[in-house]
């Protein structure tokens, strides 16, 4: 089973300030199966990133993602307000499909 | 657009079971990989499950593996999750997802396993 571990737990920024949050993975992800996604309290999650760097429809271009290997990071240029949020990984080249523990995106 | 509604959720004694529902419209459902993913009570998102189109290929976390069974009908545009031997430890939030991404999430049924 491959484990994500994301970093750091909780961040604490300003809206307008640079995000960015990275995940390692414990084995190499062969292929760029990799996507983020993001959770509001009370809400389903959403996917923001697919295919490491692709945005699903409808995400700001001011999300963006990368990586390769085990280190992935998705960006987040500058926070605005709804960006406040948690924020999960997930690999999906190798079952059992997993995610992170997850990030929590605060307001400083 | 693409809907995806869970139901059949409900509080349940350990050992018993439940039976998950999620119907999807709005997509050719029969085109694409379902899957179940649960978040416990304040915790993160734990992947369950996930069926290929067709229901040929099927996989499970460790975690509940040979107690929960994931099926599909492609004719009713709906995935199913039976539940048995169910623990206190399954008390979450289960959310159906499309594609192997998670591409679109339903908006979840609670499952409360307790005495």
């Amino acid at each position: 089973e491959i484990v994500l571990m994301q970093s750091p737990g909780t961040l604490s920024l300003s809206p307008g300030e640079r995000a960015t949050l990275s995940c390692r993975a414990s084995q190499s992800i062969s292929s760029s199966d990799f996507a983020w996604h993001q959770q509001k309290p009370g809400q389903a999650p959403r996917l923001l990133i697919y295919d490491t760097s692709s945005r699903a429809t409808g995400i700001p271009d001011r999300f963006s993602g990368s990586g390769s290997g085990t280190d992935f990071t998705l960006t987040i240029s500058r926070l605005e307000p709804e960006d406040f949020a948690v924020y999960y990984c997930q690999q999906y080249d190798g079952s059992p499909f997993t995610f992170g523990q997850g990030t929590r995106l605060e307001i400083k | 657009q693409v809907q995806l509604v869970e139901s059949g959720g409900g509080l349940v004694k350990p050992g018993g079971s439940l039976r998950l529902s999620c119907a999807a419209s709005g997509f050719g459902f029969s085109d694409y990989y379902m899957s179940w993913i649960r978040q416990a009570p304040g915790k993160g998102l734990e992947w369950v499950s996930y069926i290929g189109s067709f229901g040929s290929s099927v996989d499970y976390a460790d975690s509940v593996k040979g107690r929960f069974t994931i099926s599909r009908d492609n004719a009713k545009k709906s995935m199913y999750l039976q539940m048995n031997s169910l623990r206190a430890e399954d008390t979450a939030v289960y959310y159906c997802a499309r594609g192997r991404y998670s591409s679109y999430w339903g908006q979840g049924t609670l499952v409360t396993v307790s005495s």
